[in-house]
């Protein structure tokens, strides 16, 4: 089985200042794991992946996450928000050999000018 | 850069009235699938697809669903009879392979059965 839990369904954050959008997962082997992205209309872009190689990950538009196996979590962070970020973001798992990629109920990033 | 492409963006439709939503997948992929998003809920797989035939498919995808891959470049999914509960966004993905890290998506179809 496998699951993800985003801890925060809203974040505000001032423009400048770090971004840190929370996530713990659940998986009964070894987890691939994915930040995606959605603005407003439109689709779900990959922002980052965990694939069992570096356990710090970046990923595009100067976000990374750090996959820590002990706390199951998959925290995505960023030093500088901007203006641009304001989006819905979802973390997602997928177990080796199991083809479907399991969401979070996402969090909404909102920035302040 | 390749993009999966959804037609139409958004589609009405009244209850009971079969509907298809289309997709074409990026030209060198080989497994494709469809998740969808109730509003204000989780993004959920629906189902996967490969090689002509059905590989995976969750609860949700009942008798009322089916996919098909009529000619070398679009993907479908069609409902039958329509009912208020599938009014969702719909998305379309493809991957090169069936460990591939991340899915390509479309940007969505809106369905509103009314």
């Amino acid at each position: 089985a496998q699951s993800v839990t985003q801890l925060d369904s809203h974040v505000s954050v001032s423009e400048g200042t770090p971004v840190l959008l929370r996530c713990n997962y659940s998986s009964s082997y070894s987890p691939s794991l994915f930040w995606y992205v959605q603005h407003p209309n439109k689709g779900l872009q990959l922002l980052l992946k965990y694939t069992s190689a570096a356990t710090l990950v970046k990923g595009i538009n100067g976000f990374e996450a750090e996959f820590k196996k002990s706390e199951t979590s998959f925290h995505l962070t960023k030093p500088s928000a901007h203006m641009s970020d304001a989006a819905e973001y979802f973390c997602v798992v997928r177990t080796f050999g199991n083809e479907k990629l399991t969401f979070g109920t996402g969090t909404r990033l909102t920035i302040i000018p | 850069e390749p993009e999966v492409t959804q037609t139409p963006s958004h589609q009405v439709t009244q209850m009971g009235q079969e509907v298809i939503l289309r997709c074409v997948p990026i030209s060198n992929h080989l497994y494709f699938y469809w998740y969808r998003q109730i509003l204000g809920q989780k993004v959920e797989f629906l189902v996967s697809f490969y090689n002509n035939e059905i590989s995976e498919k969750s609860e949700i995808f009942d008798d009322q669903f089916s996919v098909e891959r009529p000619d070398g470049s679009n993907f479908t999914l069609k409902i039958r009879s329509t009912k208020l509960e599938d009014s969702a966004m719909y998305f379309c993905a493809s991957s090169p392979s069936r460990d591939s890290y991340g899915y390509t998506f479309g940007s969505g179809t809106r369905l509103t059965v009314v």
